[in-house]
């Protein structure tokens, strides 16, 4: 099946600095993935559509300046949190979409989860 | 009111009992309707898919969607502790479309 991996699992770094998460479709290329978030015990809240080659499509309420996504190629997509607050602390999870014809439309397949960490 | 409301649990039932889960919904155009399973501190898993109104069984799992009540359901037949784990409902109004997600059910199988 299809595979999404994420980059790095966990981190933890320090108020005000940058960190950025990788998100990538292993065997199958992506034209189009979401990153979500997901605060403790809670869901998974859109946060923006990433398509590749294009700019990402913010939901409301995401600041596009603070959380800056590239998706420069069909297999990868990132997510660069900058200027970290502990209140960024939450599980980024992203999803990818194989739009090769070989999975179903509607199916999202989603990566493992980056947790992480401001101190 | 959330777009998506589903009973945060925990649901706690003996193995082999049959789990039952349940999401409502407002946004009348939803069409497509999923569940996800997530283990803790993992990305979710589908697990079951459904276009429209109707039911759909695999396996263990029957999926049932009621448009005209705006409710779904899952069944979990002879549910097993590995089955313990946050149940999502998710929707999106067309396919590969942005999914929106339930606050998901936390499922407890004691063995």
């Amino acid at each position: 099946g299809a595979v999404v991996s994420q980059h790095p699992s966990r981190v933890i770094c320090k108020s005000g600095t940058s960190v950025k998460i990788e998100c990538r479709s292993l065997d199958f290329q992506a034209t189009t993935m979401f990153w979500y978030r997901q605060f403790p015990k809670q869901s998974l809240m859109l946060m923006a559509t990433s398509n590749e080659g294009s700019k990402a499509t913010y939901e409301q309420g995401v600041e596009k300046d603070k959380f800056l996504i590239n998706h420069a190629s069909l297999t990868l997509s990132t997510l660069t949190v900058t200027s970290a607050h502990p209140e960024d602390s939450s599980f980024y999870i992203c999803s990818a979409r194989d739009t090769s014809g070989r999975s179903p439309s509607y199916e999202q397949y989603f990566g493992p989860g980056t947790r992480l960490t401001v101190t | 009111q959330k777009e998506v409301e589903q009973d945060p649990g925990p649901l706690s039932v003996p193995e082999g009992a049959i789990v039952s889960l349940n999401c409502t919904y407002s946004n009348s155009a939803f069409q497509y309707f999923m569940w996800y399973r997530q283990y803790s501190r993992k990305g979710p898993e589908l697990l079951m898919y459904t276009y429209s109104s109707g039911n759909k069984e695999d396996g263990r799992f029957t999926a049932q969607v009621d448009k005209s009540s705006k409710y779904i359901s899952l069944f979990i037949r002879d549910s097993q502790p590995s089955d313990s784990a946050t149940y999502l409902c998710a929707m999106s109004e067309a396919a590969g479309n942005k999914l929106t997600f339930g606050g998901g059910t936390r499922v407890l199988v004691k063995p």
